[in-house]
């Protein structure tokens, strides 16, 4: 069974421009979430999303935005990024809102000149 | 305001050896933990869990320990493996349901010498 893949792994922007992440969760899996990995934060949570729904949304802000295809697929994209946006971006499946335990994707390393 | 704490950035083993691993948190609505692994360039690795409804959960050689008075759990690894080397992260969660809504300590780096 393949796991959560995300696209592109490594992506460099510049200052003010936007970027778009992709995440294919587990097959079965309906529930995507998303967090960011920085060096001085840690891990944070950025949003879910289930049956193409935000159900949950972490404290970020707004220019951070995601959504859900009605495959499960998802998708984040920062606009007007910022230096202090280079991080790992990690989003993790779940088959639904009863199973606990959440599968993360390789990340995609994103780097803001 | 860090709500899951990990005091030790890194830990420092000899190979089948016992390592311990410590978690702390704050919030007292959190009651469901999880360890993760993470190697560099990958994702976390789910390994073991626990709900506030225990103390105890063993999964082969790993072992957490919860105790909710002190806010307090741990991962015991043993025998330790060189191929345990990693960054370990714990995480909490406000109810079982809501695994979604993770919060990750800053996570612990084991190293296990052969």
């Amino acid at each position: 069974k393949a796991g959560v893949t995300q696209t592109p792994r490594y992506l460099i922007k510049t200052r003010g421009q936007q970027v778009t992440l992709s995440c294919s969760p587990i097959s079965g899996h309906r529930s995507v979430s998303w967090y960011q990995q920085t060096p001085g934060q840690g891990l944070q949570f950025l949003f879910e999303y289930f049956s193409e729904t935000q159900r949950n949304k972490g404290n970020f802000p707004g220019r951070f935005s995601g959504r859900q295809f009605s495959n499960s697929r998802s998708e984040m994209n920062v606009s007007t990024l910022e230096l202090g946006d280079s991080a790992l971006y990690l989003c993790a499946s779940r088959r639904s809102s009863s199973q606990e335990t959440q599968y993360f994707g390789p990340g995609t390393r994103l780097l803001v000149l | 305001d860090q709500q899951v704490k990990q005091n030790s950035p890194s830990l420092s083993v000899q190979e089948g050896r016992i390592s311990i691993l410590n978690c702390d948190y704050t919030n007292s609505m959190f009651d469901y933990f999880l360890w993760y692994k993470k190697y560099p360039a990958e994702g976390p690795t789910f390994l073991i869990s626990i709900s506030s409804i225990k103390d105890k959960n063993e999964d082969g050689r790993f072992t957490v320990f919860l105790n909710k008075s002190a806010k307090h759990l741990s991962l015991h690894i043993v025998p330790s493996q060189p191929g345990d080397s990693a960054v370990y992260f714990c995480a909490a969660s406000p109810q079982m349901n809501a695994g979604n809504m993770l919060t990750f300590g800053g996570g612990t780096r084991l190293m296990v010498k052969p």
